[in-house]
């Protein structure tokens, strides 16, 4: 079964804890993306990993961690440094240029 | 600085009809625009793209088109059926050295009505 799965669904968190959301695919895509959604708005990107053992910051990645380091997985952390962690979280990935597809998302809600 | 609008945070039509959702940019450096649809609590579905040496696109009930010189796109929907009814966000993308960013607009909500 292809795809790209994002665990767990929702995940609540303590104020001052690190939380690591997951996000794995397997499509064989090179790239890798993370956005987060905050409601009324469009998404925006935290980081993007174009092969593996690279990523780059994207608009919004202060108080935010990555790793790459197999094709499969980009696991994104959200530390205790992000002022405002409660938001829906996206994955997505990228064969060609431009067209990204995208998990079904992880809510995260901080108490 | 907002480099995607959608200016309409909703659009209401009746099923059969034609549902149009327009977007504007700002960034002429763009050269690659996307739509995608969003139902809630999930994520986005990719509908149907353009590059900037098109004016049009179609696939099905949808269609894209771009016009440059006044850095507008809109998505046409013929005709509208009441599955339809979600989030539709336009993305940009100017490759290059942004390889794979995509700059997302905020989002219209269409609801179809049967």
């Amino acid at each position: 079964d292809g795809g790209i799965t994002q665990s767990p669904k929702y995940l609540f968190r303590k104020e001052g804890q690190n939380v690591t959301l997951s996000c794995e695919q397997n499509l064989n895509h090179d790239a890798m993306y993370w956005y987060r959604q905050d409601p009324g708005q469009g998404l925006r990107l935290i980081y993007y990993s174009q092969i593996v053992n690279d990523f780059q910051k994207g608009d919004i990645a202060e108080g935010y961690s990555v790793s790459r380091e197999k094709k499969e997985s980009f696991p994104l952390t959200v530390t205790s440094a992000q002022k405002n962690p409660t938001a829906f979280y996206l994955c997505a990935t990228s064969r060609d240029v431009d067209t990204q597809y995208f998990g079904p998302g992880t809510r995260l809600t901080v108490l | 600085d907002q480099q995607v609008k959608q200016n309409s945070p909703s659009l209401s039509v009746q099923e059969g009809r034609i549902s149009i959702l327009n977007c504007d940019y700002t960034n002429s450096m763009f050269d690659y625009f996307l739509w995608y649809k969003k139902y809630p609590a999930e994520g986005p579905t990719f509908l149907i793209s353009i590059s900037s040496i098109k004016d049009k696109n179609e696939d099905g009930r949808f269609t894209v088109f771009l016009n440059k010189s006044a850095k507008h796109l809109s998505l046409h929907i013929v005709p509208s059926q009441p599955g339809d009814s979600a989030v539709y966000f336009c993305a940009a993308s100017e490759g290059g050295t942004s390889y794979g960013k995509l700059t997302f607009g905020q989002g219209t909500i269409l609801t179809v009505h049967p």
